[in-house]
């Protein structure tokens, strides 16, 4: 069973900080990772993807791959109160033509 | 920016009735997905369709549920005869390509039934 694990939260963070939001996946094979985010009662929007070779860093956001270790991480920096949100981890299974996601990790960001 | 547009936003069903559910993927995009979450869970993948076929299907996909491309910009989910436990919101989302490229959803439909 392909697993995709992430801390549910809340995760509390004073705004202007840097929020660490990190996820496990059980597929060793998996070559490209998402992070998407969703505010309450709307859909995922994406917000972030890297492959399995490198790092990569769009504005605020970073986004991570240990692949050793498994695991993705997102790090959003100067935390604003619109980042409050539940973001979710994702990857690709099989061939690639579905999601797993993980349950979701909500980040609040205090003023 | 391209989008992927679902309609309608909100359906209100009795339980043993059809329902369809309409998404217009993004216009040079080839592979289409439909996904659910259930109020407080995860999102989970139901189906994803290219070519003209269903790719791949999870467990959740059972002999109710269908897909179509009726023409060439409408991709729609069917679902025959509606349990208490299809209230969802259902998401359609599309890729350019698969190969784990990244794929954009729509604002959901949000299913009640009755």
């Amino acid at each position: 069973q392909k697993e995709v694990e992430q801390n549910s939260g809340p995760l509390s963070v004073p705004e202007g900080a840097i929020a660490s939001l990190n996820c496990t996946y059980s597929d060793r094979g998996s070559q490209s990772f998402f992070w998407y985010r969703q505010y309450s009662g709307k859909s995922p929007e994406l917000i972030m993807f890297i492959y399995s070779n490198g790092d990569k860093e769009d504005g605020r956001f970073t986004a991570q791959l240990n692949k050793a270790s498994q695991y993705v991480s997102l790090l959003i920096r100067d935390s604003q109160p619109s980042d409050s949100a539940t973001y979710l981890c994702a990857v690709p299974y099989s061939s690639a033509s579905k999601i797993i996601f993980g349950s979701g990790t909500r980040l609040s960001i205090r003023p | 920016e391209p989008e992927v547009t679902q309609t309608p936003s909100h359906q209100v069903t009795q339980m043993g009735q059809e329902v369809i559910l309409r998404c217009v993927p993004i216009s040079n995009h080839l592979y289409f997905y439909w996904y659910r979450q259930i109020l407080g869970q995860k999102v989970e993948f139901l189906v994803s369709f290219y070519n003209n076929e269903i790719s791949e299907k999870s467990e959740i996909f059972d002999d109710q549920f269908s897909v179509e491309r009726p023409d060439g910009s409408n991709f729609t989910l069917k679902i025959r005869s509606t349990k208490l436990e299809d209230s969802a919101m259902y998401f359609c989302a599309s890729s350019e390509t698969g190969g784990g490229k990244p794929q954009h959803f729509g604002d959901g439909t949000r299913l009640s039934i009755l």
